[in-house]
């Protein structure tokens, strides 16, 4: 069965300084891995996407992500940190390619200070 | 980006009665659709997955006669919360894959359903 994990259930960084959000997943053929980002009393936004190709991944906001098959991560990074990313972040697999249906991550609560 | 709305973003109810949740892909077709339930600072749990002009696909262990789902139409799909409880008080979101390959999915802004 197709799975993610998030680690770590809340981490914190000050402003300016870059950010690491861990992701692990594991699957069965082909990874195709999403983050998505929620702010509060909101629905999820689609940051990026790894499908193939560069393992470096660029999304919205000045944030990317990293693939890596030997350890079977997707981290989702940013090189400085704003007060404003503070949110809810969560990792996901694609587990039915022709429905788009997603497995989710437990989620990983960001808060960024001043 | 594509954009889904859900009617109503709040409500609150008497315990007992029944609540009807809208989601609508605004600007494209949907021919599916998946209904989440998020408690709070939970993950998101999927709970059903609307067909268009055909049955609801749930998951396991969610109640088909408590949470009815109809999908009327390629751009709407509606939870109904059948005689609500307050156990059933949460915020409730729906997505629809982007039709792309390798779909993201576009989520609507969320309900909290509050039943006292």
């Amino acid at each position: 069965a197709q799975s993610v994990a998030q680690p770590e259930d809340q981490v914190n960084v000050a402003e300016g300084n870059p950010l690491t959000v861990k992701c692990t997943y594991s699957v069965s053929g082909n990874p195709y891995l999403f983050w998505y980002v929620q702010y509060p009393n909101r629905g999820l936004q689609f940051l990026l996407k790894y499908i193939t190709g560069d393992n470096l991944v660029k999304g919205s906001y000045g944030f990317e992500a990293e693939f890596n098959k030997s350890q079977t991560s997707f981290h989702l990074k940013k090189p400085s940190a704003l007060v404003s990313d503070s949110a809810l972040y969560f990792c996901a697999v694609l587990t039915n390619t022709n429905a788009g249906k997603s497995t989710f991550g437990d989620g990983t609560t960001l808060t960024v200070k001043p | 980006g594509a954009v889904v709305s859900q009617h109503p973003s709040r409500v609150i109810c008497k315990s007992g009665t029944s609540v009807k949740i809208e989601c609508r892909s605004l600007d494209f077709q949907a021919t599916t659709m998946f209904w989440y339930r998020q408690f709070p600072k939970k993950s998101l749990m999927l709970m059903a997955t609307s067909n268009e002009g055909s049955k609801a696909t749930y998951e396991q262990g969610v109640e088909k006669d408590k949470f009815l789902i109809n999908h009327a139409s390629l751009t709407l799909s509606t939870l109904t919360v059948t005689s609500a409880h307050p156990e059933d008080s949460s915020f409730y979101i729906c997505s629809a894959p982007s039709g792309r390959v390798y779909n993201e999915q576009f989520f609507g802004p969320g309900t909290r359903l509050t039943v006292l």
